[in-house]
């Protein structure tokens, strides 16, 4: 079964750090690109950004706004990608998602459940 | 404030049709193709549509998606109590180097 699960989530002060994980299995990670999504309390979807497989060199992108706090790594012998934050604020609370593609030939059409940031004192 | 613009909500009853639109320009929609998404917060966002009108594997025939120009819109015919959460046009923006969501467009089913 193709899976996506994320994990690390937690509450933390503003101005803290965190990182999260997203284990993939299922399917040939090292191959694939996978995107980092959140969707913050009473708002919609929105982009964090994305890191490359090893034929495109690993090649991040983000989101203009995020990129300087917002990092995103991968670690191809653990099937695993990684979102690392910090100077977090409030308004960075939210569910953080994991995303890839491997079906369609566009968007994404693999998930993973979530998991949930809150930036709080 | 979203690059691609979807209205905020919807509605219709069971069994009829709506369309959700979703406005961009020429470095998005123009340039690049369109997916959509529903989602019910705090779940796993689910593909309806990629390359603008394709339905992955599972996704019934009562969602449709046409793109023309800037613009795209999401069709739901038949619709079910279970189709009232939310919708999101997504897609590439050249000028952005960033994939780019619409704000959402909330589906009540009357």
């Amino acid at each position: 079964e193709v899976q996506l699960v994320e994990s690390g989530g937690g509450v933390v002060q503003p101005g803290g750090s965190l990182k999260l994980s997203c284990a993939a299995s299922g399917f040939i990670f090292s191959g694939s690109t996978l995107h980092w999504v959140r969707q913050t309390s009473g708002k919609g979807l929105e982009w964090i950004g994305r890191i490359r497989n090893t034929i495109n060199n690993y090649a991040t992108t983000y989101d203009a706004s995020l990129e300087g706090r917002f990092t995103i790594s991968r670690d191809d012998s653990k099937n695993t990608t990684y979102l690392q934050m910090s100077s977090l604020k409030t308004e960075d609370t939210a569910v953080y998602y994991c995303a890839t593609r491997q079906l369609t030939t566009y968007g994404m059409d693999v998930w993973g459940q979530g998991t949930t940031v809150t930036v709080s004192s | 404030q979203s690059v691609l613009t979807q209205p905020p909500s919807v509605s219709a009853a069971p069994g009829q049709k709506v369309t959700i639109s979703c406005s961009g320009s020429s470095s998005n929609i123009g340039d690049h193709f369109v997916s959509w998404y529903q989602h019910l917060p705090g779940t796993a966002p689910k593909l309806l549509i990629y390359a603008n009108d394709k339905r992955p594997s599972g996704i019934p025939d009562r969602f449709s998606a046409s793109k023309s120009g800037t613009s795209a819109t999401l069709g739901i015919t038949g619709l079910q109590a279970g189709d009232e959460v939310d919708y999101y046009c997504e897609t590439w923006d050249s000028s952005l180097s960033a994939v780019v969501f619409g704000g959402g467009t909330k589906l009540t089913v009357l």
